[in-house]
């Protein structure tokens, strides 16, 4: 069974860091892409980051460029987010997705989410 | 980035009774590949989204056959035949053509 369990998020005040983690397991992390995506409170869905199967090319958000870096080790069957410089904006659910093997436009499974909160 | 507007923002719908939901995006959606890359969201309250359905038409593994989708280009709809009660929640259209990614505002289907 494909589970995604996202972990690492809290408070953290305006400008500060916070690394989320995905923990991956019932699939082999490394012939998949992953993405995050955030949900703002009450808000719609805004996708983050993709990493690719390997981690060697990665895409952001215009509004994350910069200060937020996807990363994984897929020996360790675990992909992270690492925000910085982070802003009120920033405060939302955030989900890591899994796309499928064969085609990767579909974001196939979720996690439960991690909530980020920044705020002083 | 590619613009999803998605309409009604909110469908109040009688149980049995049909739904449809409208999503338009600001420019094709059709590849390069030929694919024409749309998928439609289901994100029930208090949960994660789940994928529905993906490449305008195709339903994932488990959906309800009560769910289906279509359309072509920059216009598409995800319709229900008989809204059930488990069917509540907000309806997403998404994009995958191109990066970045982007999501419509998200329809709620409430019970009336």
């Amino acid at each position: 069974e494909v589970q995604l369990v996202e972990s690492g998020g809290g408070l953290v005040q305006p400008g500060g860091s916070l690394r989320l983690s995905c923990a991956a397991s019932g699939f082999t992390l490394s012939s998949y892409w992953m993405h995050w995506v955030r949900q703002a409170p009450g808000k719609g869905l805004v996708w983050v980051s993709r990493s690719n199967a390997d981690g060697s090319n990665s895409i952001y958000a215009d509004s994350v460029k910069g200060r937020f870096t996807i990363s994984r080790d897929n020996a360790r069957n675990t992909v992270f987010l690492q925000m910085s410089s982070l802003r009120d904006e920033d405060t939302a659910v955030y989900y890591c997705t899994r796309s499928h093997y064969y085609d990767t436009s579909l974001l196939e499974y979720w996690g439960q989410g991690a909530l980020v909160t920044v705020s002083s | 980035d590619i613009v999803m507007t998605q309409t009604p923002l909110s469908s109040p719908v009688t149980l049995g009774q049909p739904a449809s939901i409208s999503c338009r995006s600001s420019q094709s959606l059709v590849h390069s590949d030929g694919n024409t890359y749309l998928s439609w969201l289901q994100q029930r309250p208090g949960q994660p989204p789940r994928l529905l359905i993906y490449k305008i038409s195709n339903r994932v593994s488990g959906v309800p056959d009560r769910f289906s989708g279509s359309g072509a280009g920059t216009d598409f709809t995800l319709k229900i035949t008989r809204v059930e009660a488990e069917d509540v929640g907000v309806y997403y259209c998404m994009q995958t053509t191109q990066f970045p990614r982007t999501f419509g505002r998200g329809t709620k289907v409430e019970i009336e």
